[in-house]
């Protein structure tokens, strides 16, 4: 069974605190990626990373960074913590795509973060 | 650029009831299409995918059909269940094959979905 596993259920941090978001998965998947999640807005993508030390900004990378130093490790930043980026962030990993193909992405349970 | 429209929640059904979750899209070239739930507490799961015109993609009762003329993927369930009560997230891919961006997903809003006995 793949498993996409994240530090923590739930995370509460101070404004300014720098916060950092873990994700581990063991299938030894290529491409993994952060997600943040709010009511009437869905998922949407933070960063991803396609290769170990490599990175793409994602549709809302502001306030965010990421960190990939082995493959089935994925760390989000956030520098200096805002009462805006409280949210569900989830982090899913997925094989690399190849001649047309679109492989699933996995998902982790999420981290609840709240930032006051 | 890519984007996913969903009907609004949330749907309420009693048990037993038919299904349908309306998706439209609109994208470049051939996306792949998926439907992912999310039950209550934790993160999103594959329910079913689509990689090309007319294909059908079906999981535990649910279906749904890649409709290139009318660039549709209705979720539908003949008969639903308490247990099916979760919020459901239809989604893309159109990336290029070959490089890390094939497999990014552009998600819908999602549906919540209500079943009561």
């Amino acid at each position: 069974d793949v498993k996409v596993t994240q530090s923590s259920r739930y995370l509460v941090k101070r404004t300014g605190e720098k916060v950092f978001l873990e994700c581990v998965q063991d299938m030894d998947h290529e491409n993994m990626f952060w997600y943040r999640q709010d009511p009437g807005l869905g998922l949407r993508l933070i960063y991803f990373s396609y290769d170990v030390k490599m990175k793409e900004k994602g549709d809302i990378p502001e306030g965010y960074s990421v960190s990939r130093e082995k493959k089935e490790r994925f760390s989000l930043i956030l520098e200096s913590a805002s009462t805006n980026q409280t949210s569900m962030y989830l982090c899913a990993s997925s094989f690399s795509g190849g001649g047309g193909r679109t492989y699933e992405q996995y998902f982790g349970p999420g981290t609840r973060l709240t930032v006051t | 650029g890519n984007s996913v429209t969903q009907m609004e929640g949330p749907v309420t059904l009693s048990e037993e009831a038919f299904l349908t979750i309306n998706c439209t899209y609109t994208a470049t070239g051939y996306p792949s299409l998926f439907w992912y739930v999310q039950y209550p507490g934790e993160g999103l799961q594959l329910l079913l995918k689509a990689t090309k015109a007319d294909d059908k993609g079906s999981n535990k009762g649910f279906e749904a059909t890649y409709r290139k003329e009318t660039t549709s993927f209705h979720l539908e369930k003949g008969s639903v269940q308490v247990s099916d009560s979760a919020v459901y997230f239809c989604a893309l891919s159109s990336g290029e094959s070959g490089t890390g961006t094939a497999s990014k997903l552009t998600f819908g809003t999602g549906t919540r979905l209500q079943v009561t006995l």
